[in-house]
């Protein structure tokens, strides 16, 4: 399967914890996104990168919130002292260039409890 | 006011039914367009992609982009009980896209 792959699926932790989620984009894409999207919205960017550089944030991105993408292959989003608010699915996605066709991983649902 | 607009639904047609969905956006930097499929709990699947003003078939998908009306639609020809899911726009100017609240469509037997 070379399609964008996502680790783990579920996240289940307590509220306070740390989480890392991981992103495999498709070999051959050099730009690499994270989203979240919450229940009954569409996805929401929270930032990207090109190669191993992180081009643009989101404010929704707060200081809890970091991305890396070492060696401009996969990528890590870490959440710091999650809130029930951080509850969601974040995504990933990949492309290649500028071109705006985006492919979807399966997505990490996080449960802050 | 969101950039991009789309009606939530739901939306339920009969099996075999023509089916229009639609996005108003207001950024006119905009220039790629693209539909999403997203069963739940699912990441989207990218079913159509657009550059600039047009139409553009794809089987029974046909998409459509009008930059001067900033209007977008995505008609789905001959529907099936399969074609059950989210439909989400979005669209881009030169990196992250920015995605409509996804209309949900029920297709019934």
């Amino acid at each position: 399967d070379t399609g964008v792959s996502q680790d783990p699926r579920h996240k289940i932790t307590k509220r306070g914890q740390n989480v890392t989620f991981r992103c495999d984009p498709i070999s051959e894409h050099n730009r690499l996104y994270w989203y979240r999207q919450t229940l009954g919205q569409g996805p929401e960017f929270l930032t990207y990168f090109q190669n191993e550089a992180q081009l643009e944030k989101s404010r929704l991105l707060s200081d809890r919130f970091s991305a890396e993408r070492p060696k401009g292959s996969f990528s890590t989003l870490e959440i710091q002292r999650t809130e029930q608010g951080d509850s969601a699915m974040y995504l990933c996605a990949s492309s290649l260039g500028t071109r705006g066709e985006q492919y979807f991983g399966p997505g990490t649902r996080l449960t802050v409890t | 006011q969101k950039e991009v607009e789309q009606d939530p639904g739901p939306l339920s047609v009969p099996e075999g039914a023509i089916v229009s969905l639609n996005c108003t956006y207001s950024n006119s930097a905009f220039q790629y367009f693209m539909w999403y499929r997203q069963y739940s709990r699912k990441g989207p699947e990218l079913l159509m992609y657009t550059y600039s003003s047009g139409n553009k078939e794809d089987g029974r998908f046909t998409a459509q982009v009008d930059k001067s009306s900033k209007y977008i639609s995505l008609f789905i020809r001959d529907s099936q009980p399969s074609d059950s899911a989210t439909y989400l726009c979005a669209m881009s100017a030169v990196g992250k896209l920015i995605f409509g609240q996804g209309t949900e469509l029920s297709v019934k037997p």
